[in-house]
């Protein structure tokens, strides 16, 4: 089974602060896919990033950068120098592999919303 | 190019009633994943569908079905609806065979209100 965990419900930040959001991941697959996605209030999902379980380089992209750790089986992200564009829910999402891409989930944590206030 | 596309926006049914909710894919995308949305629940996998056939599924009762045409698009049905069945309704396609290791490109959504 599948379990991804977001203990943060909700984030307030000011514009310009740093933000980290957490993301916990609990699978028995070897191979697996690790994801952000973007839910602003116009309610559209966007993706952000994929990571597999055998790329462990941490990534920066802009103001944005991920920091995975198999070690801990978390996958945080990191908002340099908010801005209020970025508020919206910010979803973690698991898949596991298969061989034909058979008896697979996308597992998503519960969200974390932030909200950057100017 | 065109996104993922729904139809309808936004739907109210009563209990006991089946619904039909409608998803085109982005233009050669051969997957079609289905997703329920809820303040309670979240964000929930419902199936996957790929060159018509069903291949993975989430744990949801058999009320809950879907098909997928030749040409990708998909359909998703739900049957006897239940109040809990208020939901936002997402679907999501992707390039390739990967399907749910795939980058997903989600569409706006059904809003489904149960009376």
């Amino acid at each position: 089974a599948q379990k991804v965990t977001q203990a943060q419900t909700e984030i307030s930040v000011v514009e310009k602060e740093d933000v980290t959001l957490d993301c916990v991941y609990e699978t028995r697959d070897t191979t697996y896919y690790l994801f952000w996605y973007k839910q602003p209030p116009s309610g559209e999902l966007v993706f952000l990033i994929r990571r597999n379980s055998f790329d462990e380089q941490n990534e920066i992209s802009g103001r944005y950068s991920w920091n995975f750790q198999k070690s801990t089986s978390s996958f945080n992200f990191t908002i340099t120098a908010s801005q209020v564009v970025d508020s919206a829910v910010y979803f973690c999402a698991l898949s596991g592999a298969s061989y034909n891409n058979a008896g697979n989930m996308l597992t998503f944590g519960g969200g974390t919303r932030l909200m950057v206030k100017p | 190019k065109a996104g993922v596309t729904q139809t309808p926006r936004y739907l109210i049914k009563t209990r006991g009633q089946q619904v039909t909710l409608s998803c085109s894919p982005i233009s050669g995308h051969r997957s079609v994943s289905w997703y329920q949305q809820t303040p309670g629940q979240g964000l929930q996998f419902l199936f996957e569908y790929f060159s018509e056939t069903q291949r993975n599924k989430g744990n949801f009762p058999g009320r809950f079905s879907g098909r997928q045409f030749s040409n990708s698009r998909s359909e998703m049905n739900v049957s006897t609806l239940e109040l809990g069945d208020s939901a936002l309704y997402l679907c999501a396609s992707s390039l390739g065979t990967g399907g749910l290791n795939q980058p997903q490109h989600f569409g706006d959504g059904t809003r489904l209100s149960i009376l």
